[in-house]
């Protein structure tokens, strides 16, 4: 099946700073990718949709000049944490949609990134 | 709004038993619903795709169905190994390209 990364699997930052999560489509062109967020014991929140070369659509009470999303080609999607809080600490997931016709619902996973925020 | 539970929340169970988590979602008008895997500290790892038209889909000691129009599927594991441990997610699509929505998740155990 397809693979997607994420960089880093795992960050530690201080309060106010920023922090960059990429993610990676490994073997396809994926046109559109999501962000996910997962608090402990609990379900997958999607956070925002991203097309390539067009502005993320996020999903309501999530701030997007706080999250910010940028789409720039096919196989990668950066998520930035600006101004990190201890609130932020979560674990982020992406997921990259393979546009193959027939298979143009199946969504590929990242393994995602532990955010600390100290 | 879409909603999905999933039922038990947590599960512990003898190795070699068969067992049965649900879903159940509240909108019966979905594109096709998924069955993941995950792991501690890990992402998603997709386990079976069953569209709206399909009533189940197999792989392997797996077996996923769906019935629609009560907003159910259950996931039937058999001979369950304690590699199985793990948190299943159930997820439904709306319609073609919309978002998933996710359930909460059952933890499963399987002891040795």
């Amino acid at each position: 099946g397809a693979v997607v990364s994420q960089h880093p699997s795992w960050v530690i930052c201080k309060s106010g700073t920023s922090v960059k999560i990429e993610c990676r489509s490994l073997d396809f062109q994926a046109t559109t990718m999501f962000w996910y967020r997962q608090f402990p014991k609990q379900s997958l929140m999607l956070m925002a949709t991203s097309n390539e070369g067009s502005k993320a659509t996020y999903e309501q009470g999530v701030e997007k000049d706080k999250f910010l999303i940028n789409h720039a080609s096919l196989t990668l999607s950066t998520l930035t944490v600006t101004s990190a809080h201890p609130e932020d600490s979560s674990f982020y997931i992406c997921s990259a949609r393979d546009p193959v016709p027939g298979l143009a619902n199946t969504q590929y996973f990242g393994p995602g990134t532990r955010l600390t925020v100290l | 709004k879409q909603e999905v539970t999933q039922i038990p929340a947590a599960l512990s169970v003898p190795e070699g038993e068969n067992l049965v988590l649900n879903c159940s979602f509240t909108d019966s008008a979905i594109y096709n619903l998924q069955w993941f895997r995950q792991d501690p500290g890990k992402g998603l790892t997709s386990l079976l795709l069953i569209q709206s038209s399909q009533r189940e889909q197999t792989s392997g000691r797996l077996n996923a169905s769906l019935d629609k129009s009560s907003g159910r599927s259950t996931l039937y594991i058999a001979a369950s190994q304690p590699g199985d441990s793990a948190t299943y997610l159930c997820a439904v699509r709306g319609t073609s390209g919309s978002r998933l929505t996710f359930g909460e998740g059952t933890q499963l155990t399987v002891n040795p």
